[in-house]
């Protein structure tokens, strides 16, 4: 699987969108990107992915560029709930679908 | 429907004992995976279990070892406990290999190792 690279932390304004990037350079065709956050002392909760397409759900916007080599996730109306570790993970969908390598991820911060 | 159900949620052992911790997926996923994290380490993941069967392994001593049961419940072990295997030992399922690939984590067992 693709290795990927996030900010180690970033901040944002309760109210504002939160835009988070995360480069891959290296994805493979079959690769999707997911996004995952851990809020602490929980299990990781699963936000959205994609593979060429823009797509939204109602957590999320994903944004993949149009060579795939990064995308950025946004957070529309941040709250303090999101105040979270988040993770972009890439990976294909086959028979090591489980097998997630996770990076260290981006400690968001929502202040007041 | 219930999420996916770790057990025990905290644990204490010492060096050298071995402890079994358990999984129990969301109701219909086949597949199950252990992950163990750690401040140094992050998320790393052990094992992946599907229909009984390990599908995948990740870079961990033939201490951790796991199981699946044939209604999807999974146990994990690790003997011989070491100081460094104090972490947060995460479960996730999910429908199937080839699904949307969706994982739903469990709250996780935290091991403390004296």
């Amino acid at each position: 699987d693709a290795k990927t690279t996030q900010p180690t932390s970033m901040d944002c304004a309760e109210g504002r969108a939160a835009n988070l990037p995360c480069n891959h350079s290296t994805i493979s065709g079959n690769e999707y990107v997911y996004w995952y956050r851990q809020i602490h002392s929980q299990g990781p909760q699963y936000i959205i992915h994609g593979l060429k397409n823009n797509e939204t759900n109602e957590m999320a916007s994903l944004i993949i560029t149009e060579d795939r080599k990064s995308s950025t996730l946004i957070l529309p109306h941040a709250t303090l709930r999101d105040t979270a570790v988040y993770y972009c993970i890439v990976r294909v969908l086959d028979s090591s679908a489980s097998k997630i390598i996770f990076g260290s991820g981006t400690r968001l911060s929502i202040r007041p | 429907k219930a999420g996916v159900t770790q057990t025990p949620r905290y644990l204490i052992k010492t060096r050298g004992q071995q402890v079994t911790l358990s999984c129990s997926p969301i109701s219909g996923h086949r597949s199950v995976s252990w992950y163990q994290q750690t401040p140094g380490q992050g998320l790393q993941f052990l094992f992946e279990y599907f229909s009984e069967t390990q599908r995948n392994k990740g870079n961990f001593p033939g201490r951790f070892s796991g199981r699946q049961f044939s209604n999807s419940r999974s146990e994990m072990n690790v003997s011989t406990l070491e100081l460094g295997d104090s972490a947060l030992y995460l479960c996730a399922s999910s429908l199937a290999l080839d699904g949307t690939g969706e994982l739903f984590f469990g709250e996780g067992s935290r091991l403390t190792v004296l």
